[in-house]
């Protein structure tokens, strides 16, 4: 079955610039989506079809993409900012979502 | 206001089958391209897509879970219901229902949860 491939944690100090990546061998033909998730709390979507912001969602939070490996960045990372973040996408037919193992982001 | 909302039991037997029941509103799984799923997540770890149905009917499920899982709608209620058989412990999870807004796109508006224990 289809995999994406998160690195299971990321450390920043606050205000430096945080970087999580996906990977997918899908990733070129389809879309990724990055949530942030709080403990006790139901995800929450940060960017979406791999560059675009939710309204609401802070600027410095962005997203890229580069062949089979998608990023999502947080810049001038804030405390508030300590969570988990998942990667979601489709496999290549585009009819099964999946999701990444989750990467914690530690703000030290 | 778009909201959606798990409902069902905390704790089901070894071998039972689970109903779960999504209720949402401002939002009509009748609109063109509109989409509901079921996600869930064990404790301490990644969340995992379980199944989702379409505007027109169309059903996807996990292909580790297909032979357990059926989801249905009832438009008139707004709801989506979800059926998972044979229940074990490692299904104990917080299940999750979430919107999107086409087939392939991601979520973006998700209920609360709803955690289910599987325990004899």
């Amino acid at each position: 079955s289809y995999e994406l491939t998160q690195p299971p944690s990321v450390s920043v100090s606050p205000g430096q610039t945080a970087r999580i990546t996906c990977s997918g061998d899908a990733l070129p033909k389809q879309y990724a989506y990055w949530y942030q998730q709080k403990p006790g709390q139901a995800p929450v979507l940060v960017i979406y079809k791999d560059t675009e912001r939710p309204s609401g969602i802070p600027e410095r939070f962005s997203g890229s993409s580069s062949g089979t490996t998608v990023t999502l960045t947080i810049s001038g990372v804030q405390a508030e900012d300590e969570a988990d973040y998942y990667c979601q996408s489709a496999d290549s037919s585009g009819t099964y979502r999946v999701f990444g193992g989750g990467t914690k982001l530690t703000v030290l | 206001q778009v909201t959606l909302r798990e409902s069902g039991p905390a704790l089901v037997k070894p071998t039972q089958t689970l109903t779960l029941t999504c209720t949402f509103s401002g939002f009509s799984l009748n609109t063109s391209g509109m989409c509901v799923s079921w996600i869930r997540q064990p404790p301490g770890k990644a969340l995992e897509w379980l199944a989702h149905i379409d505007w027109d009917d169309d059903k996807y499920y996990s292909t580790s879970l297909k032979t357990r899982l059926t989801i249905s709608k009832d438009t008139s209620k707004n709801q989506v219901v979800l059926t998972m058989t044979n229940m074990d412990p490692v299904d104990t999870a917080t299940y999750y229902c979430a919107r999107s807004l086409g087939s392939d796109d991601g979520f973006d508006i998700w209920g609360q949860g709803t955690m289910v224990t599987v325990s004899s």
